[in-house]
């Protein structure tokens, strides 16, 4: 049973456009939500995060909202660009189960294709 | 600039091969994770260790084995490779008291035929 899940495998935007990347949860017990964005061949690198505490979390062009009554979070790209494809990791964690360790649940991932 | 560097990067196995993986950090973080990436599933944790000597189990720890001799290593091994384990491996590292931040490396392509 997945944890947390990607339910759009692919997204694709034209440049200049928002793109929504949506990311659902079921164990309400994550608090700590993060973003991770993966080009081919590499490794994923971390994009945004946002505590539970907060419902927006902004950096430039990418702002995480988290709806914790719905276990919802979405990244918000404006304005989207074509070096924005990628693959694009929604994570979550619990801090009092994994403890300093942060272990955490991935997403299965959605392909974002900005077209020029 | 290092950061996470994993070695070999691809590999080919046959069915009941042992084979190892390294992970090397240059960072000083005191944890470091092995994730494997398959189709659909995203990525989910094998391995996992919270400083030099200490290992633990994760999400999908079955037919892998791990060590921490050393702070910056992180060796993830398969002493009787099957086809299921054919997969993308990303080693990690955060820091102590980090709030989730993880550093990947490139990753290793394992096919086991």
């Amino acid at each position: 049973d997945q944890q947390v899940k990607q339910n759009s495998p692919s997204l694709s935007v034209q440049e200049g456009r928002i793109s929504i990347l949506n990311c659902d949860y079921t164990n309400s017990m994550f608090d700590y939500f993060l973003w991770y964005k993966k080009y081919p061949a590499e490794g994923p690198t971390f994009l945004i995060s946002i505590s539970s505490i907060k419902d927006k979390n902004e950096d430039g062009r990418f702002t995480v909202f988290l709806n914790k009554s719905a276990k919802h979070l979405s990244l918000h790209i404006v304005p989207s660009q074509p070096g924005d494809s990628a693959v694009y990791f929604c994570a979550a964690s619990n801090s009092r189960s994994s403890g300093s360790a942060r272990q955490l649940t991935f997403g299965s991932g959605t392909q974002l294709t900005v077209l020029p | 600039n290092a950061g996470v560097t994993q070695t070999p990067k691809f590999r080919v196995l046959k069915t009941g091969q042992s084979m190892t993986l390294l992970c090397a950090q240059d960072m000083n973080h005191e944890y470091m994770y092995w994730y494997r990436q398959d189709p659909g599933m995203g990525l989910r944790l094998i391995h996992y260790s919270v400083g030099e000597g200490t290992t633990a189990k994760g999400e999908v720890p079955d037919g892998y084995n791990v060590s921490r001799l050393k702070k910056q290593n992180f060796l993830l091994g398969l002493e009787s490779a099957a086809p299921s384990q054919t997969s993308v491996y990303f080693c990690a590292s955060s820091r102590l008291g980090g709030t989730g931040e993880l550093f990947f490396g490139e990753g290793s392509r394992l096919t086991v035929l």
